[in-house]
């Protein structure tokens, strides 16, 4: 199986910042790419897919990079609501695999 | 509005067996592959099992094959996760999930609707 490996595991930020998580792959991926969002105590939701593809309805502060093996998501001013989890998952090939999360706190 | 709906989740004794159903609403359900993704209490997501939009083809995850049985009732617009031989390590929070229109097999798209989760929990 395809392992994702996401850094940082924590990151501390503050409203209005521009924050950066980045995901990779164990081997290439191509653009297979898909990035959620998660808060306690409910489901993910899609952000982006196809690596940098934004999800209908999500904000525009929200983007993503990459190919192959190294992939970023970005927030590019942070809002109170965007504190919360995020993962990587790749479904390039059987079986999808998740990164271990990321999570943003308030500083 | 799309939506899905997950019930059948409970307390179950190690080796003891349960159902999950996923009801789903707003789309034309009988088009899309569908999955299971657990995620156990404080951990990350872990992709369980898939399904392709007429039943065909299924797949799951090494941890459950064997024990986990995916279905669906395509008239009834509903996914279902048979489990049974189940461990404490089953124990988690079962989402459904669509897999995106790009999907050609069972899980090759990411999942743009999720289900509210259904809670799992094996104990004596």
């Amino acid at each position: 199986a395809i392992r994702m490996t996401q850094s940082p595991s924590s990151l501390s930020a503050s409203t209005g910042d521009r924050v950066t998580i980045t995901c990779r792959a164990s081997q290439g991926i191509s653009s297979y790419l898909a990035w959620y969002q998660q808060k306690p105590g409910k489901a993910p939701k899609l952000l982006i897919y196809a690596a940098s593809t934004l999800q209908s309805g999500v904000p525009s502060r929200f983007s993503g990079s990459g190919s192959g093996t190294d992939f970023t998501l970005t927030i590019s001013c942070l809002q109170s609501e965007d504190f919360a989890t995020y993962y990587c998952q790749q479904y390039y090939s059987y079986p999808p695999t998740f990164g271990q999360g990321t999570k943003l706190e308030i500083k | 509005e799309v939506q899905l709906l997950e019930s059948g989740g409970g307390l179950v004794q190690p080796g003891g067996s349960l159902r999950l159903s996923c009801a789903a609403s707003g789309f034309t359900f009988s088009s899309y592959a569908m999955s299971w993704v657990r995620q156990a209490p404080g951990k990350g997501l872990e992709w369980v099992s898939a399904i392709s939009g007429s039943g065909g083809s299924t797949y799951y995850a090494d941890s459950v094959k064997g024990r986990f049985t995916i279905s669906r009732d395509n008239s009834k617009n509903t996914l279902y996760l048979q489990m049974n031989s189940l461990r404490a390590e089953d124990t988690a929070v079962y989402y459904c999930a669509k897999l995106g229109p790009r999907a050609v097999a069972g899980t090759d798209d990411a999942f743009d609707i999720w289900g509210q989760g259904t809670m799992v929990t094996v104990s004596s």
